[in-house]
């Protein structure tokens, strides 16, 4: 099974700073058709999951463009350029190439 | 808009079944792949299983295997959960979602379980 690695899982912010949040596979995630199967997630407090970034690096529909995915292969990198204080809440990846699933940790990001 | 309304959530005693809906509308059900995921009280999301478009292909995380079955109505736009043998550790709050490409592109509120003598 593939497990998905986060650090750190807890990262205080300064609004206007930028964060970055890591998460590493046992696997490669980089599916025969180019695509990496890694998706992110943010949950804020007392919600449910969002979807922000899918296949590594696309921004979901009305995600700000100050979230940014990179990554391949079994490094992935979740970056916001500039925190702004509706960013706070848990971040996860999640592996999506094979069955079982899996999330990572999570990352919980609150403000200093 | 699309909409997942999960329901079915209880207080349960060890050892005993819940079964778990989830009422979708906004989009064409038949159409997409879903799945649970679950998330135990203060701790992280947990993939619970996912099942195609009509039902032929399942799958279940591991450790749940002959205890939860992921289940569809088509006609009546509606996934199901059938959870048996409960245990302590399955109590949360469980997620329906709807898949994206191999994502997670829409989710439900949660309906919560609660494992307890």
């Amino acid at each position: 099974d593939i497990v998905v690695t986060q650090s750190p899982l807890s990262l205080p912010v300064t609004p206007g700073e930028p964060a970055s949040i890591s998460c590493r596979s046992s696997q490669s995630l980089l599916h025969s058709n180019g695509y990496n199967f890694l998706d992110w997630y943010l949950q804020k407090p007392g919600q449910p999951p969002q979807l922000l970034i899918y296949l590594g690096s696309t921004r979901a529909s009305g995600v700000p463009d100050r979230f940014s995915g990179s990554g391949s292969g079994t490094d992935f990198t979740l970056e916001i350029s500039r925190v702004e204080a509706e960013d706070v809440g848990v971040y996860y990846c999640l592996q999506a190439l094979q069955h079982p699933w899996a999330f990572g940790q999570g990352t919980r990001v609150d403000i200093k | 808009e699309v909409q997942l309304v999960e329901s079915g959530g209880d207080l349960v005693q060890p050892g005993g079944s819940l079964r778990l809906s989830c009422a979708a509308s906004g989009f064409t059900f038949s159409s997409s792949w879903m799945g649970w995921v679950r998330q135990a009280p203060g701790k992280g999301l947990e993939w619970v299983a996912n099942i195609n478009q009509d039902g032929t292909e399942k799958h279940h995380m591991e450790s749940l295997k002959g205890r939860f079955t992921i289940s569809r109505d088509n006609a009546r736009n509606t996934l199901y959960l059938q959870m048996n043998s409960l245990r302590g550790e399955d109590t949360g709050l469980y997620y329906c979602a709807r898949h994206g490409y191999n994502n997670f592109d829409s989710w439900g509120r949660g309906t919560l379980v609660t494992v307890s003598s």
